[in-house]
């Protein structure tokens, strides 16, 4: 069975600029999770989809959004770049989500440098 | 905000060390807590999803305990391999889809 496959591995833009980053979860699981990890920080919660609903949302400003698709495949926009927003992120996805203890399955992440 | 703490920060042993680590979180409204493992230039991979209080698990070497009333959980590898390096993070869960991470414990087995 494929894992959780999230494109592009690496990206670097610039601040002010806006990027999309995309993940495939593993096939049947409806679930879709987004985290973000800086230097010195846990991993912290961007959002949650399942069956294209957002059903939380983290502690981020507005320009980070995300969309789930009816395939379960998600992406998360982040715009007008900031240098802050330089992270690894990391998609993870479960058969139902965590609120009922599916472990979360993770993919390699995009690593996002903004200059 | 709900607080996940782990210790130690990071942790040194001889290949064959039994080794322990500790993750802490507030006790009260207690819903779940999952560990995983997360090897450098890998994806964070799943051991164990705990939620009852005197919950143990296993997985080969690796074991985990879960007391729910005072707020911790103990993650112990047993005879340590080279192979066990690795950061191992926990996680709370509650009911709104999301987990709250600590900042992980670093394990370095030295051969």
């Amino acid at each position: 069975k494929a894992g959780v496959t999230q494109t592009p591995r690496y990206l670097i833009k610039t601040r002010g600029q806006q990027v999309t980053l995309s993940c495939s979860p593993i096939s049947g699981h409806r679930s879709v999770s987004w985290y973000q990890q800086t230097p010195g920080q846990g991993l912290q919660f961007l959002f949650e989809y399942f069956s294209e609903t957002q059903r939380n949302k983290g502690n981020f400003p507005g320009r980070f959004s995300g969309r789930q698709f009816s395939n379960s495949r998600s992406e998360m926009n982040v715009s007008t770049l900031e240098l802050g927003d330089s992270a690894l992120y990391l998609c993870a996805s479960s058969l139902v989500g965590t609120s009922y203890n599916s472990p979360l399955h993770f993919g390699n992440g995009t690593r996002l440098t903004v200059t | 905000i709900l607080n996940v703490e782990q210790s130690p920060q990071s942790l040194h042993v001889q290949e064959g060390d039994s080794t322990n680590f500790t993750c802490s979180f507030p006790s009260s409204n207690f819903y779940a807590l999952h560990w995983y493992r997360w090897e450098t230039a890998k994806s964070p991979e799943a051991l164990f999803v705990m939620t009852l209080n005197g919950d143990e698990k296993k997985k080969g070497r690796i074991s985990a305990t879960l007391n729910t009333k005072e707020g911790y959980s103990y993650l112990y590898i047993k005879g340590s391999q080279p192979e066990d390096s690795a950061t191992y993070l926990c996680a709370l869960g509650g009911s709104n889809y999301k987990l709250t991470f600590g900042k992980g414990t670093l394990l370095t087995v030295n051969p």
